[in-house]
């Protein structure tokens, strides 16, 4: 079976704190992809990243840094030096294998950062 | 415009009433896929069409009836909803489907739909 799994329904902080949002996927297949989307107030869910189950190599982009470890099957998101306009909901999802483009969810993380 | 447009933004309709849902894609690509986002449950994937030919419906009731016109257009037509079709829909784009690299989707804002 296939499923994503966000512990952390809602997180808050204060502006400037770091802050790792989880992810805990489970799959069969040998091949997938994971990715995180970024949905604020207004509704539109905005790509982040993608990653390959092949490349392991942790990425950093700005303030923002995904953690893959196919050993726990995480694919964690950390925020440093939180701001108020990263209050979102965070989605984490997995594509099984590629040729089908099924994105599976998880249920999502709502961040709220407050000043 | 760019990116995944959605029109109308809010729709609030009653059970009995008729209506569409559209979205246009600036980005070239070739694959559309509407989405049903509800309160506390994952997004579930409704729909996927590749060069306009509907090539996904994951068992969504009739009352839903999909239109891709071109590869830039995908409407959802609404009929006789029921109130726990109330959600936000949103409609996504990719390059293509097939046989290489999962293409990234992107989305639109979606439809925020309320029946009556």
């Amino acid at each position: 079976a296939q499923k994503v799994t966000q512990a952390q329904t809602e997180i808050s902080v204060v502006e400037k704190e770091d802050v790792t949002l989880d992810c805990v996927y489970e799959t069969r297949d040998t091949t997938y992809y994971l990715f995180w989307y970024k949905q604020p107030p207004s509704g539109e869910l905005v790509f982040l990243i993608r990653r390959n189950s092949f490349d392991e190599q942790n990425e950093i982009s700005g303030r923002y840094s995904w953690n893959f470890q196919k050993s726990t099957s995480s694919f964690n998101f950390t925020i440093t030096a939180s701001q108020v306009v990263d209050s979102a909901v965070y989605f984490c999802a997995l594509t099984p294998r590629p040729n089908t483009d099924k994105l599976i969810f998880g249920t999502g993380t709502r961040l709220q950062v407050f000043p | 415009e760019t990116g995944v447009t959605q029109t109308p933004r809010h729709l609030v309709m009653g059970m009995t009433n008729k209506k569409s849902l559209k979205c246009e894609q600036h980005l070239g690509h070739n694959a559309m896929y509407w989405y049903k986002q509800s309160a506390k449950k994952p997004l579930e994937l409704m729909f996927v069409y590749s060069l306009e030919e509907r090539v996904e419906n994951n068992s969504v009731p009739s009352r839903f009836s999909p239109e891709c016109p071109n590869s830039s257009h995908l409407f959802l037509h609404l009929h006789t909803l029921q109130p726990e079709d109330s959600a936000l829909y949103l409609c996504a784009s990719s390059q293509d489907l097939g046989d290489r690299v999962t293409d990234t989707q992107y989305f639109g804002p979606g439809t925020r739909l309320t029946v009556l």
